[in-house]
C-alpha cells in the first residue's frame, strides 16, 4: 500500500515564526509532490509542487524534497494568522494507466497572533 | 484558471433517496475524480475517470456509482443514501500530466443524509 504520512497536529506557532510541516512517503517511485492548503469548510488549493531534490521557494513558502530519505517538507516563513489551515501533502504515484495523487491526511496549522 | 464547479454547496437528503452530485470542469481536462473527506480520515477516493464513458473504482466505491457521458461532466450517484454517507464530497480534475500540475478541486458539496 503506497502511503503518504503526515503528523495531524495541530501545529501551533506564533505570528512571525517559521512553520515547518513534514511529510514522508513510502513509494520510492514517486517523483513529484504537491502541497495543498485547505481552509476550514473549503476545498484544497494547490500552493506548491516540487519534483527535484533540494529546495523550491515561492514567496514565504519553501518546499523541500529529500528522495533518499523519502521526506518532503513545507516551510512557511513569517507565519500569519491567515496561514491557519490544514496542509495536505500529496505524492504522484505512477501506478496504473495514468497514475494518481496519493494524499496524506493533512496537518492542521494554527498561527497565533 | 481551471474552474471546477460543483452544482450544490450544501445538500440535505433523506435516507433511501437517490442523490446526484454534479461536477463540471471548463478546461478540457481528461481526468476527473470524486473524493469524500471526513474528519480524521482525510481524502478518500471514490471513483475516477480518465476518459469519457470510462470509470474506475477508487478505494471506497461501495454505495456509489458514477457517470461520465461528456468530457467536462462527471456525476456521482448515491443509489440509496444512508446516514453514513453524510460527508464533504470533493470533485477534482487534471490533465494527463498530473505529475506536473496536480489536481484542481471544486468547492465541495457538504451532504447531510437524515
Amino acid at each position: 500500500q503506497k502511503e503518504v504520512e503526515q503528523n495531524s497536529g495541530p501545529l501551533s506557532v506564533p505570528e512571525g515564526a517559521i512553520a515547518s510541516l513534514n511529510c514522508t512517503y513510502s513509494d520510492r517511485g514517486s517523483q513529484s509532490f504537491f502541497w495543498y492548503r485547505q481552509y476550514s469548510g473549503k476545498s484544497p488549493e494547490l500552493i506548491m509542487f516540487i519534483y527535484s531534490n533540494g529546495d523550491k521557494e515561492d514567496g514565504r513558502f519553501t518546499a523541500q524534497l529529500n528522495k533518499a530519505s523519502q521526506y518532503v517538507s513545507l516551510l512557511i516563513r513569517d507565519s500569519q494568522p491567515s496561514d491557519s489551515a490544514t496542509y495536505l501533502c500529496a505524492g504522484f504515484n505512477y501506478g496504473g494507466s495514468q497514475g494518481n495523487l496519493i494524499f496524506g491526511k493533512g496537518t492542521k496549522l494554527s498561527v497565533k497572533p | 484558471d481551471v474552474k471546477v464547479t460543483q452544482s450544490s454547496r450544501y445538500l440535505v437528503k433523506r435516507t433511501g433517496e437517490k442523490v446526484f452530485l454534479e461536477c463540471v470542469q471548463d478546461m478540457d481536462h481528461e481526468n476527473m475524480f470524486w473524493y469524500r473527506q471526513d474528519p480524521g480520515l482525510g481524502l478518500r477516493l471514490i471513483y475516477f475517470s480518465y476518459d469519457v464513458k470510462m470509470k474506475e473504482k477508487g478505494d471506497i466505491p461501495e454505495g456509489y456509482s458514477v457517470s461520465r457521458e461528456k468530457k467536462e461532466r462527471f456525476s456521482l450517484i448515491l443509489e440509496s443514501a444512508s446516514t453514513n454517507q453524510t460527508s464533504m464530497y470533493l470533485c477534482a480534475s487534471s490533465t494527463n500530466m498530473a505529475w506536473d500540475y496536480g489536481y484542481t478541486f471544486g468547492s465541495g458539496t457538504r451532504l447531510t443524509v437524515v
